[in-house]
């Protein structure tokens, strides 16, 4: 299987910071890639597709990047209902692999 | 609105089984793959299977591989998870995810998820 690595694994910030999230991929998955949002007790939330394409209806605050092995998750200026858990996922293969997730606290 | 609906968690004694549901509205079901997530108390997100649109491919998570039964009726319009054998490691809350389109895509929608105890 395809190991999905973020980092950190926790982030604190203030709102209005710019924050980046990194997803690395145990190999080449192309930009078969895609990040949720969780906030606690609630379903997953979709936000990127194809690493970079942005779901309708989600704020243009949020970024994504990268192909290959390595891909980025920006906010680009946080506002309060941003603090949750990022997981990114690859599908590039039907064994598809979430990431451990990303807390994103208050500092 | 594009909904998904789950049921038939609950609690379990080790060695039972189940059978999950899902429920979709707001969209046409036959159109779409369809996954299975599940997600254990306090861990993260865990792939569990995936149906294609036609229902004839299906695949499960190796470490589930054997216990597991996914399913659809177009008729009904939903979508099933038989689990055998239950483990207490399979405790998690399981959510129905639908595919953006066919089998190799991410998942733009997803239900509010059933939970399932597994205990003695």
């Amino acid at each position: 299987d395809i190991q999905m690595t973020q980092s950190p694994s926790t982030l604190s910030a203030s709102i209005g910071d710019r924050v980046t999230i990194t997803c690395r991929a145990s190999q080449n998955i192309s930009t078969w890639l895609a990040w949720y949002q969780q906030k606690a007790g609630k379903a997953p939330k979709f936000l990127i597709y194809k690493a970079s394409s942005l779901e309708s209806a989600v704020p243009s605050r949020f970024s994504g990047s990268g192909s290959g092995t390595e891909f980025t998750l920006t906010i680009s200026s946080l506002q309060p209902d941003d603090f949750a858990t990022y997981y990114c996922q690859q599908y590039s293969t039907y064994s598809r692999t979430f990431g451990q997730g990303t807390k994103l606290e208050i500092k | 609105e594009v909904q998904l609906l789950e049921s038939g968690g609950g609690l379990v004694q080790p060695g039972g089984s189940l059978r999950l549901s899902c429920a979709p509205s707001g969209f046409d079901f036959n159109n779409y793959a369809m996954s299975w997530v599940r997600q254990a108390p306090g861990k993260g997100l865990e792939w569990v299977s995936t149906i294609s649109a036609s229902g004839y491919s299906t695949y499960y998570a190796d470490s589930l591989k054997g216990r597991l039964t996914i399913s659809r009726d177009k008729s009904k319009s939903t979508l099933y998870l038989q689990i055998n054998s239950l483990r207490v490691e399979d405790t998690a809350v399981y959510y129905c995810a639908k595919h953006r389109s066919a089998v190799y895509d991410a998942f733009d929608i997803w239900g509010q998820g059933t939970m399932v105890t597994v205990s003695s």
